[in-house]
C-alpha cells in the first residue's frame, strides 16, 4: 500500500498570502498519478488537481500543483476567504488500492 | 453531472445495509464509479470501485469480503451492499465518478453502526 504523508497538519495564514502544502509518497508514483482535493465544512470533496499538475474544470488559476516521484506540492498563490478548508492528496498510481493523505487544514490566521 | 446517494441510517453491529447512488447528466455506463467514505472528523478512505461494465471490481482490505459493489446501467444506479457491519464502518459514504482520481462527488449518506 502506498502511504501518503501530508504536511503541515495545520497551516495558519492570512488572506492574500501564499500557501504551500506538501504530500510525500512512501514509494515513487511513476506516472505522477496524484490528485488534490478541497473539502469545506459540511461539503463533499472537490477535485482541484489531477496528474500532479493539471487543474480540474472550473478551478481558478491561483491553484497549482507540482512535483514528481515521491514529493508533490499544492500551491495557492493568493489566498481568498473561501480557500480556507481541508486539503487532501490522493494517489491512483496503484490501480487496485487508492489512498489519501491524512489532510492539511488551512485556517485563517 | 449529479450524483445522489441514499440508503444510509442507523444499524446495529453485525447488521446489513444497502446504499444506492443515482446518477444523471452523463453517460453512466461509460464511467468507472467508486465509493469513498469519511468517518466523523476523520479523513477520506477509498472503499471500492467498479468498471463501467461491472466486470472489474476492487475493494479496500478493510471491507473485502463484507461489502459488494454493483451497478445497474439501465437504471443509472450504483450500489453498495454492506454486511457484517462494524462500529468502524460508521461514516459518510460518497459515490464518485472515477478516472483514477475522483472528479464528481455526491453529497454523501451517513451510515451509523451502533448498538
Amino acid at each position: 500500500e502506498i502511504v501518503l504523508t501530508q504536511s503541515p497538519g495545520t497551516l495558519s495564514l492570512s488572506p492574500g498570502e501564499r500557501a504551500t502544502l506538501s504530500c510525500r509518497a512512501s514509494q515513487s508514483l511513476d506516472s505522477s498519478y496524484l490528485a488534490w482535493y478541497q473539502q469545506r465544512p459540511g461539503q463533499a470533496p472537490r477535485l482541484l488537481i489531477y496528474g500532479a499538475s493539471s487543474r480540474a474544470t472550473g478551478i481558478p488559476d491561483r491553484f497549482s500543483g507540482s512535483g514528481s516521484g515521491t514529493d508533490f506540492t499544492l500551491t495557492i498563490s493568493r489566498l481568498e476567504p473561501e480557500d480556507f478548508a481541508v486539503y487532501y492528496c490522493q494517489q491512483y498510481d496503484s490501480s487496485v488500492m487508492y489512498t489519501f493523505g491524512q489532510g492539511t487544514k488551512l485556517e485563517i490566521k | 453531472v449529479q450524483l445522489v446517494e441514499s440508503g444510509g441510517g442507523l444499524v446495529k453491529p453485525g447488521g446489513s445495509l444497502r446504499l444506492s447512488c443515482g446518477a444523471s447528466g452523463f453517460t453512466f455506463s461509460d464511467y468507472y464509479m467508486s465509493w469513498v467514505r469519511q468517518a466523523p472528523g476523520k479523513g477520506l478512505e477509498w472503499v471500492s470501485y467498479i468498471s463501467g461494465s461491472g466486470g472489474t471490481r476492487y475493494y479496500a482490505d478493510s471491507v473485502k469480503g463484507r461489502f459488494t459493489i454493483s451497478r445497474d446501467n439501465a437504471k443509472n444506479s450504483l450500489y453498495l451492499e454492506m454486511n457484517s457491519l462494524r462500529d468502524e464502518d460508521t461514516a459518510v459514504y460518497y459515490c464518485a465518478t472515477q478516472m483514477g482520481y475522483f472528479d464528481y462527488w455526491g453529497q454523501g449518506t451517513l451510515v451509523s453502526v451502533s448498538s
